[in-house]
């Protein structure tokens, strides 16, 4: 069965350092890669996606992530993270096939200190 | 504007008594789902809707049904709640199987 993995459940870092987020995910044919945020309180927003062409993808509020085949990786980064960054953080993948099933990873919580 | 949205965002039920969550949209999209995620778990789908066409995982509980009166509206009905049903339910939906999937800000249920 297909699973995704994020590997680091907790992340605290201060405001103005960088962020990598690891995920993989165990499936050898085609995915579609997606990285959600969720603020408190909110709900489950898209950050970014990849669907096909350039490897590296840009999302919203300076987040990018880049996808390595050869690796079933899709790792999120930001240069410098804000207090605001303050959320959880879920991978998600989808095969290309008939399904319709978005597989998640179990998530980040990452807290930004001032 | 809110594009997908539940109702109610906290509903509290007791053991074994028939609980619905609602869930709308105005994206006009072929395809509703429905996920559950329990407490520092990662959300879990429970079935989906393409048009009028139902699809249920494999592994969700008998307990747990839906329907699709039209194409705004989706509904979650518990018709037993136990304990282990408490989780927060998150609507989403698609144009299609290929595309981006967006959510609603979910529903907690607390089961007493």
């Amino acid at each position: 069965a297909q699973s995704v993995s994020q590997h680091n459940h907790h992340v605290i870092l201060s405001e103005a350092a960088s962020l990598e987020l690891g995920c993989n995910y165990s499936y050898g044919g085609t995915v579609n890669l997606f990285w959600y945020v969720q603020y408190p309180g909110q709900h489950l927003q898209l950050l970014l996606k990849y669907f096909s062409g350039d490897p590296l993808v840009k999302g919203i509020k300076g987040f990018e992530a880049e996808f390595i085949k050869s690796k079933f990786s899709f790792n999120l980064r930001k240069p410098s993270v804000q207090w605001s960054d303050t959320a959880e953080y879920f991978c998600a993948v989808k095969v290309v096939d008939s399904s319709y099933k978005l597989i998640f990873g179990s998530g980040t919580r990452l807290l930004v200190r001032p | 504007d809110a594009m997908v949205i539940q109702n109610p965002r906290y509903q509290v039920t007791q053991f074994g008594k028939p609980v619905t969550l609602s869930c709308s949209q105005t994206l006009n999209h072929n395809v509703m789902y429905w996920y559950q995620q329990k407490s520092s778990q990662a959300p879990k789908l429970l079935f989906h809707y393409y048009d009028k066409d139902f699809n249920n995982e494999a592994d969700t509980p008998d307990n747990f049904q839906s329907r699709r009166p039209n194409t705004s509206f989706c509904f979650l009905d518990i018709r037993s709640p136990g304990l282990g049903d408490a989780a927060m339910y998150l609507c989403a939906t698609s144009r299609s199987s290929t595309d981006t999937q967006y959510f609603g800000p979910g529903t907690r249920l607390t089961v007493l």
